[in-house]
């Protein structure tokens, strides 16, 4: 199985501060990955797939990067909308595995 | 609109089964790859189950396998988790999810449409 462990687990921001998130994957798996947003009592939403990829609807101050084992999700200019918990996602292989989650708070 | 609307969730004994549905539209639900994904409370998403469009490729989780049976109706746009062997730690909200990301249909590409979820407890 692949492991995702994202870093921090948790950050405190406010609005308008840039945020990275980091993922990474215990094995190579190219550029398959994506980033979910779950708002709290939500369902999660893609962000972002094949590492990079703007899912539509997704706002541009979203942005993902990284390739092979090492990820990154950075929000350029955190919007109040944008707090909750960010999840990564292998797509290499199954089981497909989540990261941890990193949650982004006041 | 694309709508997953959950059904089937309940509080259920140990060891006892369970039957959860997921009523698709919006979406040409034939041609598209499904997951189930499970969310213990506060804890974080697990992916447990996927169906081809076509019924012809599954996976399960090491977690749920031999317990846990994906199936899908294409005619009445639905996809079912039949879950027998229940125990504790099968607590969670249970979402149905579309698998792909942007026009790719692939799981390569993520999970790009979530129900809302549905509530399974198991209890003594």
């Amino acid at each position: 199985d692949i492991y995702m462990t994202q870093s921090p687990s948790s950050v405190s921001a406010s609005v308008g501060d840039r945020v990275t998130i980091t993922c990474r994957a215990s094995q190579s798996i190219g550029a398959w990955l994506a980033w979910y947003l779950q708002r709290p009592g939500k369902a999660p939403q893609l962000l972002i797939y094949n590492a990079a990829a703007l899912q539509r609807g997704v706002p541009s101050r979203f942005s993902g990067s990284g390739s092979e084992t090492e990820f990154t999700l950075t929000i350029s200019s955190l919007q109040p909308e944008d707090f909750g918990t960010y999840y990564c996602q292998q797509c290499n292989s199954f089981p497909l595995t989540f990261g941890g989650g990193t949650k982004v708070e006041i | 609109e694309v709508q997953l609307q959950e059904s089937g969730g309940d509080l259920v004994q140990r060891g006892g089964s369970l039957g959860l549905s997921c009523a698709v539209s919006g979406l040409s639900f034939k041609i598209r790859n499904m997951n189930w994904v499970r969310q213990a409370p506060g804890k974080g998403l697990e992916w447990i189950a996927y169906i081809s469009a076509d019924s012809s490729t599954l996976h399960y989780a090491d977690s749920v396998e031999g317990r846990f049976t994906i199936s899908r109706d294409n005619g009445k746009n639905a996809l079912y988790l039949q879950m027998s062997g229940l125990r504790d730690e099968d607590t969670g909200v249970y979402y149905c999810v579309v698998v792909g990301g942007g026009v790719a249909l692939s799981f390569y590409y993520g999970m790009d449409v979530w129900g809302h979820g549905t509530t399974v407890t198991v209890s003594s």
